[in-house]
């Protein structure tokens, strides 16, 4: 079982609807969440963090975290066709006692919104 | 404030040869990952460096090493390098505060081994 996992699409919604990308992780000690857009050619730029369980906004961008199913979302509104890029989610697995940072990557989902 | 920055931003290389990758990280910021994704194996994490030391390493061989210097900034190095090294190397870096610890991407280096 891959650590993330992310269907690879692609996901296809026409203008103005709502994009809902899902993830699911595997370690249960994970404690930060992120999700990345990566443009063609392009590198991940951040666009949501997540730590508590529950719904965090940020303009059209809504995360959601569900730790006890480990489960985690993002969900776009009013998709525009600049939004059309691949979304990788990403786990942090803090290990041990101190503060290290190993992000652990699904294999994106490519969205495609539809003029 | 200035992004992370990556140097150089392409590179072609043969095999056998040996590369270097710089990283200069957003200022301020104490910590620096190195990630290689390709089409096949998607970003797959290579190390962390954190105050000049390896905190945290990834399932690569030997042949891929870094350094971090005392002012946060970091090289990589890929010894004999291999068809399978061609790959986007990218460095992220981050303030280092604990749990909610934010990584920032820089550009990334696009490295071909022919």
């Amino acid at each position: 079982q891959k650590e993330v996992e992310q269907n690879s699409g692609p996901l296809s919604v026409p203008e103005g609807a709502i994009a809902s990308l899902n993830c699911t992780y595997s370690d249960r000690v994970s404690q930060s969440f992120f999700w990345y857009r990566q443009y063609s050619g392009k590198s991940p730029e951040l666009i949501m963090s997540i730590y508590s369980n529950g719904d965090k906004e940020d303009g059209r961008f809504t995360a959601q975290l569900n730790k006890a199913s480990q489960y985690v979302s993002l969900l776009i509104r009013d998709s525009q066709p600049s939004d059309s890029a691949t979304y990788l989610c990403a786990v942090n697995l803090h290990l041990g006692g101190g503060a290290t940072n190993k992000l652990i990557f699904g294999t994106g989902t490519l969205l495609a919104v539809q003029p | 404030k200035a992004g992370v920055t990556q140097t150089p931003r392409y590179l072609i290389k043969t095999r056998g040869q040996q590369v270097t990758l710089s990283c200069s990280p957003i200022s301020g910021h104490r910590s620096v990952s190195w990630y290689q994704q390709t089409p096949g194996q998607g970003l797959q994490f290579l190390f962390e460096y954190f105050s000049e030391t390896q905190r945290n390493k990834g399932n690569f061989p030997g042949r891929f090493s870094g350094r971090q210097f005392s002012n946060s900034r970091s090289e990589m190095n890929v010894s004999t390098l291999e068809l399978g090294d061609s790959a986007l190397y990218l460095c992220a870096s981050s303030l280092a505060t604990g749990p909610t610890d934010t990584q920032y991407f820089g550009p990334g280096t696009r490295l071909t081994v022919l």
